[in-house]
């Protein structure tokens, strides 16, 4: 169980170019879902937090207008990286959780490449 | 304050080793502090977590000893095998539902 899903795996564009990144919980309904973008040997950072119906979270320092997350349903929540340039060039993983509960369930994550 | 200090940055063990990640916080608020095992090009996996009430929980050969007065909390690896290679990292929330704040990580390699 808690399953988590992201497509595409991987994705190369070119730059200026929008880029849109699914994320899904397979087997539960997940009430909140986060992104992170890790780059190479690094950490995971957050960006943002999203629930079900309503606007997403930002962390500081992150551009709500270029990182457009939407949370349309309790098993689908997007990210997409608008007018995309190399430095957007990361690895970006989802996660989910479930109201009620501590445990975050990650995605396998999707790398991205912009030319 | 948020953070959450990890060390070792990097860890060499050798096979049927004990491997041994030690992380430290502040906030006293942090209420459930789970460890992610991650492979090279994967998402996090949950490997195991704890809550502050309990002073050690054990899966396997995997084990979290946890220290509240010292605000500490450390993963040991029994045991350890070349497929445990990998990044490690130690976590901690508020809230239920509520966003991770993570450690540096901890890249392990068990040698044969």
């Amino acid at each position: 169980g808690a399953v988590v899903s992201q497509h595409p795996s991987w994705v190369i564009c070119k730059s200026g170019t929008s880029v849109k990144i699914e994320c899904r919980s397979l087997d539960f309904q997940a009430t909140t879902m986060f992104w992170y973008r890790q780059f190479p040997k690094q950490s995971l950072m957050l960006m943002a937090t999203s629930n079900e119906g309503s606007k997403a979270t930002y962390e500081q320092g992150v551009e709500k207008d270029k990182f457009l997350i939407n949370h349309a349903s309790l098993t689908l929540s997007t990210l997409t990286v608008t007018s995309a340039h190399p430095e957007d060039s990361s690895f970006y993983i989802c996660s989910a959780s479930v109201q009620g509960r501590h445990e975050q369930f990650f995605g396998p994550g999707t790398r991205l490449t912009v030319l | 304050q948020q953070q959450v200090k990890q060390s070792p940055q990097s860890l060499i063990v050798q096979k049927g080793g004990i491997s041994i990640i030690n992380c430290a916080y502040e906030n006293t608020a942090f209420d459930y502090f789970p460890w992610y095992q991650q492979f090279p090009g994967k998402g996090p996996a949950l490997l195991i977590a704890i809550r502050p009430d309990v002073s050690e929980k054990k899966e396997g050969r995997f084990t979290i000893s946890f220290n509240k007065s010292a605000k500490q909390f450390s993963l040991h690896i029994m045991d350890s095998q070349p497929g445990d290679s990998a990044t490690y990292f130690c976590a901690a929330s508020v809230n239920q539902g509520g966003k991770l704040i993570f450690g540096q990580g901890t890249e392990l390699s068990v040698k044969p």
